[in-house]
C-alpha cells in the first residue's frame, strides 16, 4: 500500500539555520503531496502542498518540490525561528482505488533555540 | 478563527470499558475524519465520514469502533472495550470538500490511555 517515510529526529537548530526535512514515497497511483505542522498544544495545519510533479509549495518561508523521478517531498527553510519549533509531517492522498485519505509519515519534532 | 475542538484532552480507562470521543468539526464542513498516532508510530487513518455516513474505514476500524454526528455539531468515536493497544492520541479532522482536494483542518488530539 502507500507510505511515507520521513526523518524522525528530534531535531535541534539554532536560529537562522539551514532546515532540510526528508520525505520519500510510495504510491500506486499519482498522489498529491503535503507537509502539515503541528505547534505545541494544538492541531495540525497544513502547511503546504504539492499536487503534480515539479510543483513547488511553500508557505511562511518553508519549500517543497514534487520530485516525482526520486518520489521525494523534501521540506526546506533557509533561516529558522524559534517560532518554527512544531512538528512536522509529511503525507501524501492518492486517488487509486477511490481512496481520498491521507497517508502520514512518523512526524519530526524541529526544536530551534534562540 | 474557526477550529476543530476536541474533549477532553485526556482521558483514562480501564480496559474492557467503552470509551467516548468527542469533536466538533467546523460549522460548514462536510467530510469529518477520525485518525490516531500511537507513541512513537506513523498518524494512521481510521475512518471518513460524510452525508451520514461511513465513506472510508480502515482495517483498524473494526466492530469495536463506531462513529456517529448525533446532533448536526458534534461528531463522536466510540471505542466498545478498549484494549491496551487502543491507548494512542486521536485527531479528529474536517474539510469543506474531500481532503484532497483541500485543507483539513485538525483537532488538538485526545490522549487515551488504556490501563
Amino acid at each position: 500500500g502507500d507510505s511515507v517515510t520521513q526523518m524522525e529526529g528530534p531535531v535541534t537548530l539554532s536560529e537562522e539555520a539551514f532546515l532540510t526535512i526528508n520525505c520519500t514515497y510510495t504510491a500506486t497511483g499519482y498522489p498529491s503531496l503535503f507537509w502539515y505542522v503541528q505547534y505545541p498544544g494544538e492541531g495540525l495545519q497544513l502547511l503546504l502542498k504539492a499536487t503534480k510533479a515539479d510543483d513547488k509549495g511553500s508557505n511562511k518561508g518553508f519549500e517543497a518540490t514534487y520530485r516525482k523521478e526520486t518520489t521525494s517531498f523534501h521540506l526546506e527553510k533557509g533561516s529558522v525561528q524559534v517560532s518554527d519549533s512544531a512538528v512536522y509531517f509529511c503525507a501524501l492522498s492518492d486517488l487509486v482505488g477511490g481512496s481520498e485519505k491521507l497517508v502520514f509519515g512518523k512526524g519530526m519534532k524541529l526544536t530551534v533555540n534562540p | 478563527e474557526p477550529e476543530v475542538t476536541q474533549t477532553p484532552s485526556h482521558q483514562v480507562t480501564q480496559m474492557g470499558q467503552e470509551v467516548i470521543l468527542r469533536c466538533v468539526p467546523i460549522s460548514n464542513h462536510l467530510y469529518f475524519y477520525w485518525y490516531r498516532q500511537i507513541l512513537g508510530q506513523k498518524v494512521e487513518f481510521l475512518v471518513s465520514f460524510y452525508n451520514n455516513e461511513i465513506s472510508e474505514k480502515s482495517e483498524i476500524f473494526d466492530d469495536q469502533f463506531s462513529v456517529e454526528r448525533p446532533d448536526g455539531s458534534n461528531f463522536t468515536l466510540k471505542i466498545r472495550s478498549t484494549k491496551l493497544e487502543d491507548s494512542a492520541m486521536y485527531f479528529c479532522a474536517s474539510s469543506e470538500v474531500r481532503m484532497r482536494d483541500t485543507e483539513a483542518f485538525f483537532g488538538q488530539g485526545t490522549r487515551l490511555t488504556v490501563v
